[in-house]
C-alpha cells in the first residue's frame, strides 16, 4: 500500500459529461501529481500542485482542471468528456525530504461511452 | 524535449532466465532516472533509482546503472520468477521540473 487513495476506482460515464476525480497523498506529503494512462498515449504527465498551488503543467487539456485543498487532498475535473478520454488516471504524492520519489495510487480507470 | 525509450515487448521468458529490459533517454541537464513496475490492476511502484551519472540502483535482484555517455538504464535481473511478471516503466525526472517522463513500458511475462 503506497499510502496514497483514489476515489473512485471506477467511473463510467455518457460523452459530454462532467467528472471529478478525487487523490488523497500520504500523510506529510505536499505534491500532488496527476497521470493519464491510455493506450494511445502512454504514461503522461497532467498537473502538479504544491501546497495548494499549481506548480507544473503538462499535456492536460483546456477541458481538464484540477486542484489541491487546504487538507492537501486533490481533485481532477474532467469536462466536456469525449471518447478519447477513456484512461487510467493516477495521482502520486512526494515529500519535501524525498523530492525525486512519488508514490502513486492504484488509479480511477475512466471509461466514456 | 525530454523522452524514454523502451524496448518493445511483451518479453516472455523462462523462471530463473536472465532479464534485460533496454531504455535510452533524452534530456537536457542531469536527470534523475527510475525503474517502476506496474503488477495488474494496481498502481506504479518505485522499483529502483539513480540519481546521477556511474551510480547503481537495485532492489528485489534488479539493478540499474546510470550510463551517461550511453545515456542508458536497463533494467537487469540475473533470475527472474514468475511473479516478476508485469509491466515495467522506465522514467526520468529532470532537475528542474519534478514531473516524471516515462517510456512506453516493457510487458514482461515468465513462464513456469
Amino acid at each position: 500500500d503506497s499510502g496514497v487513495t483514489q476515489t473512485p476506482k471506477h467511473l463510467i460515464t455518457a460523452t459530454g459529461q462532467r467528472v471529478t476525480l478525487r487523490c488523497s497523498p500520504r500523510s506529510g506529503d505536499l505534491s500532488v501529481y496527476w497521470y493519464q494512462q491510455s493506450l494511445d498515449q502512454g504514461l503522461q504527465f497532467l498537473i502538479q500542485y504544491y501546497n495548494g498551488e499549481e506548480r507544473a503543467k503538462g499535456n492536460i487539456l483546456e477541458r481538464f482542471s484540477a486542484q489541491q485543498f487546504p487538507d492537501l487532498h486533490s481533485e481532477l475535473n474532467l469536462s466536456s468528456l469525449e471518447l478519447g478520454d477513456s484512461a487510467l488516471y493516477f495521482c502520486a504524492s512526494s515529500s519535501n525530504i524525498a523530492k525525486n520519489i512519488q508514490y502513486f495510487g492504484a488509479g480511477t480507470r475512466l471509461s466514456v461511452l | 524535449g525530454d523522452s524514454v525509450t523502451q524496448m518493445e515487448g511483451p518479453v516472455t521468458l523462462s523462471e530463473e532466465a536472465f532479464l534485460t529490459i533496454n531504455c535510452t533517454y533524452t534530456a537536457t541537464g542531469y536527470p534523475s532516472l527510475f525503474w517502476y513496475v506496474q503488477y495488474p490492476g494496481e498502481g506504479l511502484q518505485l522499483l529502483l533509482k539513480a540519481t546521477k551519472a556511474d551510480d547503481k540502483g537495485s532492489n528485489k535482484g534488479f539493478e540499474a546503472t546510470y550510463r551517461k555517455e550511453t545515456t542508458s538504464f536497463h533494467l537487469e535481473k540475473g533470475s527472474v520468477q514468475v511473479s516478476d511478471s508485469a509491466v515495467y516503466f522506465c522514467a526520468l525526472m529532470d532537475t528542474g521540473r519534478r514531473a516524471l517522463t516515462f517510456g512506453s513500458g516493457t510487458r514482461l511475462q515468465v513462464q513456469p
